[in-house]
């Protein structure tokens, strides 16, 4: 069963640090590009941030700077570190894959995982 | 930055009714154009990809179409579970983009 979890939400305050992890099961790691994606409360999809199988990584413009994005394929983990967190960084942030070889979006999604950040 | 604008933000509609959502892109984007659905509390799910390929598994009354900047999901006959969000995701550039979602309601 191809699946991606989510998890390291948590409530903190502004200004602090947090790192939000996802372990990838069931499928071959090195296939895909992972990317971040968040929902604040009530609003849309945003996309955050992206890696490819070799380590190029891509940023929006809201979080460059402040976050990174990893991976590392032996351990079929993608992780966030997000610095300088403020409170509209508060939101569901879910971890998603997208095919390398025919790109086509992302097909497989986490269940997310709540970041607050709030005094 | 490619801006992704959706359309309708809500519809409401009766069981058996065909529904159209539109996205337009700022931008030619070839067909990498993907639609999720999103239901309250749950990850988006993959309906189409390519612009008008079904991701499998999924309902055949769920089609897309267009290319360049012009997009459209139909939904021909909308049942009860297709209450949900839908949103577009255009992925030729980064940063990767999505419309602001169409809220579906079932009258």
């Amino acid at each position: 069963q191809e699946e991606l979890v989510d998890s390291g939400g948590g409530v903190v305050q502004p200004g602090t640090s947090l790192r939000v992890s996802c372990a990838a099961s069931g499928f071959r790691f090195t296939s895909y590009t992972f990317h971040w994606v968040r929902q604040a409360p009530g609003k849309g999809l945003e996309w955050v941030a992206g890696i490819s199988y070799g380590g190029t990584q891509y940023y929006a413009d809201s979080v460059k700077g402040r976050f990174t994005i990893s991976r590392d394929n032996s351990k079929s983990t993608v992780s966030l570190q997000m610095n300088s967190l403020r409170p509209d960084d508060t939101a569901v942030y879910f971890c998603a894959r997208a095919p390398i070889l025919v790109p086509s979006g992302m097909d497989v999604w986490g269940h997310g995982t709540t970041v607050s950040v709030s005094s | 930055d490619i801006q992704m604008t959706q359309s309708p933000s809500s519809l409401s509609a009766s069981l058996g009714d065909r529904v159209t959502i539109t996205c337009r892109a700022s931008q030619g984007i070839r067909n990498d154009l993907g639609w999720y659905q999103q239901k309250a509390g749950k990850a988006p799910k993959r309906l189409i990809y390519g612009a008008s390929s079904l991701q499998s598994g999924v309902p055949s009354r769920f089609s897309g179409s267009g290319s360049g900047t012009e997009f459209t999901l139909t939904i021909t006959s909308l049942q009860p579970d297709d209450s949900a969000t839908y949103y577009c995701l255009q992925y030729s550039r980064y940063p990767l983009t999505f419309g602001g979602g169409t809220k579906v309601e079932i009258k």
